[in-house]
């Protein structure tokens, strides 16, 4: 069956730190796009991508870059982690305009 | 820009009672509305999405009406069960793929 994998699931890393989060697809879906989960926040949005070599800034970007050199991977790094940043981070695709956003199981990160 | 209002961000209610959580929206352009359920420590997942062109939508006990007038959207969740008990959020977009979630709301059902 076709499926959104991350990994890690958890990570623990110091400030400073480059960190590199993969998402993986299999759907063969265009659109991907990475949030954080923060109590009290919900979803926010961090990147996106509508297709290969295309990125997009979301609303919380700073400190964060993707890249997208396929159709099925979106990695997001962290240049130099802030504690700031220590979140739940999701990854979802979506096949088209209107379609819905499917997700993976999330990562963990801490920033010590 | 967009934004997403939920309401109630916590909501008990005894099994078998209804549940309804209101979202409300500010871009009249947005034209489609996904409701998602997240159980603790799970990933979020698709429960019901309704576009600009439909009133309401049901799928079994799960209900989600929209009033574009108004820019509101509601999920109905009826006899309500313990295994409904997640959070749950609401989301708009208006056709640039991206969405803007709304903040939760923490449903318990109580037994």
């Amino acid at each position: 069956d076709a499926e959104i994998t991350q990994s890690p699931r958890h990570k623990i890393t110091e400030t400073g730190r480059q960190v590199t989060l993969a998402c993986h697809q299999t759907w063969n879906h265009n659109n991907m796009f990475w949030y954080r989960q923060d109590l009290g926040h919900g979803l926010r949005l961090i990147h996106y991508s509508y297709g290969v070599q295309d990125t997009n800034k979301g609303e919380v970007s700073d400190g964060y870059s993707v890249s997208r050199s396929n159709t099925e991977d979106l990695p997001l790094t962290l240049e130099s982690a802030a504690s700031s940043q220590t979140s739940v981070y999701f990854c979802a695709s979506s096949q088209g305009l209107d379609q819905p956003q499917h997700f993976g199981d999330g990562t963990r990160l801490s920033i010590l | 820009g967009e934004n997403v209002e939920q309401h109630p961000s916590t909501l008990s209610v005894q099994e078998g009672d209804s549940a309804v959580i209101k979202c409300t929206y500010s871009d009249s352009a947005s034209n489609y509305f996904p409701w998602y359920k997240q159980e603790l420590g799970k990933r979020p997942q698709l429960i019901i999405d309704i576009r600009s062109n439909v009133g309401e939508k049901k799928d079994q006990r799960i209900a989600v009406t929209l009033n574009k007038t108004a820019k509101h959207f509601s999920l109905h969740i009826t006899e309500t069960q313990p295994e409904d008990s997640a959070v749950y959020f609401c989301a708009a977009m208006r056709g640039t793929y991206k969405y803007i979630f709304g903040t939760g709301t923490r449903l318990k059902v109580l037994a």
